[in-house]
């Protein structure tokens, strides 16, 4: 299994609403990560685990809260988000990189957030 | 030819003839480049790397260069093919597990 898997794949919610997003992988990766991507733009960074735990938060609302349960798992918890946080939010899996050889990021196909 | 919209630079070319995306990074301390293609509705897909001991590394109908001296990296696609079509990324990483950072992104237009 070479893929990442994201589900849903399109989520409309309200500004009140509670809901997560979920990241699935089987390739034996430890770094796991959530990029959010606004249109026309580049993904932009949010967390980073590392061996199941919060390496890198980049400063974002506390209205999104990561969870990685297991080295397999990564979910995205939302509540009380805005419409501008409306955007395709994409999970990446990576191993680590060593001297051997270095990596790329496998990616999802994202789940595309609307918040009315 | 290139153009340059409000947020996404734009190449159109001729099916067949070769493309060269160019990217400009930000890190001088940079060792690890990776070039990402995104298609429509997906996820970025990872094409090509290099390492900053390199100046240049071939795959199949791809080519990147690295140039340290300027901070700039540039894709090549021979004989452009449809489904080439999408947007490209290029993303850069410093030894010692920084995530990466990517840059502005070109989308790809081919013209049949």
């Amino acid at each position: 299994d070479t893929e990442v898997t994201q589900t849903p794949k399109h989520l409309v919610m309200g500004m009140t609403n509670k809901k997560s997003l979920k990241c699935e992988q089987h390739m034996g990766h430890r770094a796991m990560y959530w990029y959010k991507q606004k249109a026309k733009k580049p993904p932009e960074l949010m967390f980073v685990y590392s061996y199941e735990k919060l390496s890198i938060n980049e400063s974002v609302p506390s209205r999104f809260s990561p969870e990685c349960p297991n080295s397999s798992l990564l979910n995205l918890h939302l509540h009380a988000l805005q419409p501008e946080d409306s955007a395709l939010y994409l999970c990446a899996s990576s191993q680590e990189r060593s001297i051997i050889g270095d990596y790329g990021y496998t990616f999802g196909s994202g789940t595309r957030l609307t918040v009315v | 030819g290139e153009s340059v919209g409000l947020h996404l630079p734009t190449l159109s070319v001729q099916e067949g003839d070769n493309s060269i995306i160019n990217c400009a990074y930000s890190n001088s301390a940079s060792d690890y480049f990776i070039w990402y293609k995104q298609e429509s509705g997906k996820g970025p897909q990872f094409i090509i790397d290099i390492r900053s001991n390199m100046d240049k590394r071939q795959g199949q109908r791809v080519t990147v260069l690295l140039n340290k001296t300027v901070k700039h990296l540039s894709l090549q696609i021979a004989a452009t093919q449809p489904g080439d079509s999408a947007v490209y990324f290029c993303a850069e990483n410093l030894w010692g597990n920084t995530p990466l950072v990517f840059g502005k992104g070109t989308r790809l237009s081919v013209i049949a």
